[in-house]
């Protein structure tokens, strides 16, 4: 299994309050991507990194923010959790092929 | 509208029994993967398939690529309890991003 970790696994957190899930890899991959999953839609990209301060936006960026200052760690930021926001989040990384790994998963609840 | 359409979108069957899932698209891929995820877990690669009319197994399991490269099926013979879970689909964008379909949930009973 790829050396991938998320942190916390679970959180309640309250409206307006931010959030930071983290994501810490072992495998020294370039790739590190956040997704949320949903009922009815699948895994869906929320932000990617190509390398250390380097990402992108992804289908659903907006409301978070993401921060790589590691090659190990990818941060995503919720500055101000809404209930839209709940949901599941996982952290992917990739190397020099197509294929990616998934963490574990963080299952937020905002109430 | 969904890039990937994956059918049916939920399946329960008896152990035992053979069925078959389906990815479909109106575009042409270069590769598409197949993940499996289980219950409180991330998806896990399955296989990925390159060539059009590509056929790959992975024990109970087969996979094939449409030959027009658009569409892929995957083949469970003599399902298992342990087969239980969401089976996706995936594709590389024209910016080299993965775009999941919405999955097949399925259930073997025992």
């Amino acid at each position: 299994d790829a050396g991938i970790t998320q942190s916390p696994r679970h959180k309640v957190t309250e409206t307006g309050t931010p959030v930071t899930l983290r994501c810490h890899q072992t495998e020294n991959h370039r790739y590190m991507y956040w997704y949320r999953q949903d009922p009815g839609h699948g895994l869906r990209l929320i932000h990617y990194s190509y390398g250390v301060k380097d990402t992108d936006k992804g289908e659903v960026s907006d409301g978070y923010s993401v921060s790589r200052s590691k090659t190990e760690d990818f941060l995503l930021t919720l500055e101000s959790a809404t209930s839209s926001q709940t949901s599941v989040y996982f952290c992917a990384i990739s190397g020099q092929t197509n294929e990616q790994y998934f963490g574990p998963g963080t299952r937020l609840t905002v109430t | 509208t969904q890039l990937l359409e994956q059918s049916p979108q939920f399946l329960s069957i008896q152990e035992g029994e053979n069925l078959t899932v389906y990815c479909n698209s109106s575009s042409v891929f270069s590769s598409l993967q197949w993940y499996r995820q289980e219950p409180g877990e991330g998806p896990v690669l399955l296989v990925t398939v390159v060539t059009g009319g590509e056929v790959k197994k992975l024990k109970r399991l087969t996979f094939q690529f449409g030959d027009a490269r658009k569409d892929s099926s995957l083949h469970i013979t003599a399902a298992q309890p342990g087969d239980t879970g969401l089976y996706l689909c995936a594709v590389m964008d024209s910016s080299y991003k993965l775009i999941f379909g919405s999955g097949t949930r399925l259930l073997v009973r025992p």
